[in-house]
């Protein structure tokens, strides 16, 4: 299983980026995805999952900014996010949610760094 | 949103001592819960899930237990390899939440 980010970068306020996930090594399109960030030297923050049947679920605080989707043809997830804030700075990990044992992210990325400023 | 509040946020021990990590959900998450381990520069390791089932390949020294709303990660036999933040989740309910994290040093 291989995860791998890209897209990050520096980007002032207000404005969008979109991040994208290539994923080798499994069935992509049979697996849920997560996106999960974390502020530089802080906690770990759950974003958005999407289901293999394109289901969305958002954390609060992206709701409305953020668009999860994916690629099955393509093995790729897309995190786009609009109205970025000072807040949103973090590294962005996407994950694959564990098979059959709950909601849970088995396999991460080595995440890709989202610097929000001015 | 369910809260989790994880004690100690640091803790350094010995090669072969034996820690214990504590998690506290703010309701009961019904053993609906994973540990992480995260090491220096790297994104997190997922090591056990439902309270204290291990994944496969992870060392026996790292073990989990707990119920309701208090769980705990000890690791027996601390070894070098060991030093990282570790972090708990729930996946009780939605917004997935974790721990903020319990650094170990190794002396």
């Amino acid at each position: 299983v291989q995860l791998v980010e890209s897209g990050g970068g520096l980007v002032q306020p207000g404005k969008s980026l979109k991040l994208s996930c290539s994923a080798s090594g499994f069935t992509f399109s049979s697996y849920g995805m997560h996106w999960i960030r974390q502020a530089p030297g802080k906690g770990l923050d759950w974003v958005a999952y999407i289901s293999s049947s394109s289901g969305t679920v958002y954390a609060d605080a992206v709701k409305g900014r953020f668009t999860i989707s994916r690629d099955n043809a393509k093995n790729t997830l897309y995190l786009q996010l609009n109205s970025l804030k000072s807040e949103d700075t973090a590294i962005y990990y996407c994950a694959r949610k564990a098979f059959g044992v709950g909601w849970y992210f088995d396999f991460w990325g080595p995440g890709t760094m989202v610097t929000v400023s001015s | 949103d369910i809260h989790m509040t994880q004690n100690p946020v640091s803790l350094s021990a010995f090669i072969g001592d034996k820690v214990t990590i504590t998690c506290r959900a703010s309701q009961d998450i019904s053993r609906y819960l994973g540990w992480y381990q995260q090491k220096q520069g790297q994104s997190p390791k997922f090591l056990m899930y439902y309270a204290s089932n291990l994944l496969s390949g992870v060392p026996s020294r790292f073990s989990g237990s707990g119920s309701g709303t208090e769980y705990s990660l000890t690791i027996t036999g601390i070894q070098p390899e060991d030093a990282a933040t570790y972090f708990c989740q729930q996946c009780y309910s939605y917004p997935l939440t974790f721990g903020s994290g319990t650094k170990l040093e190794i002396k």
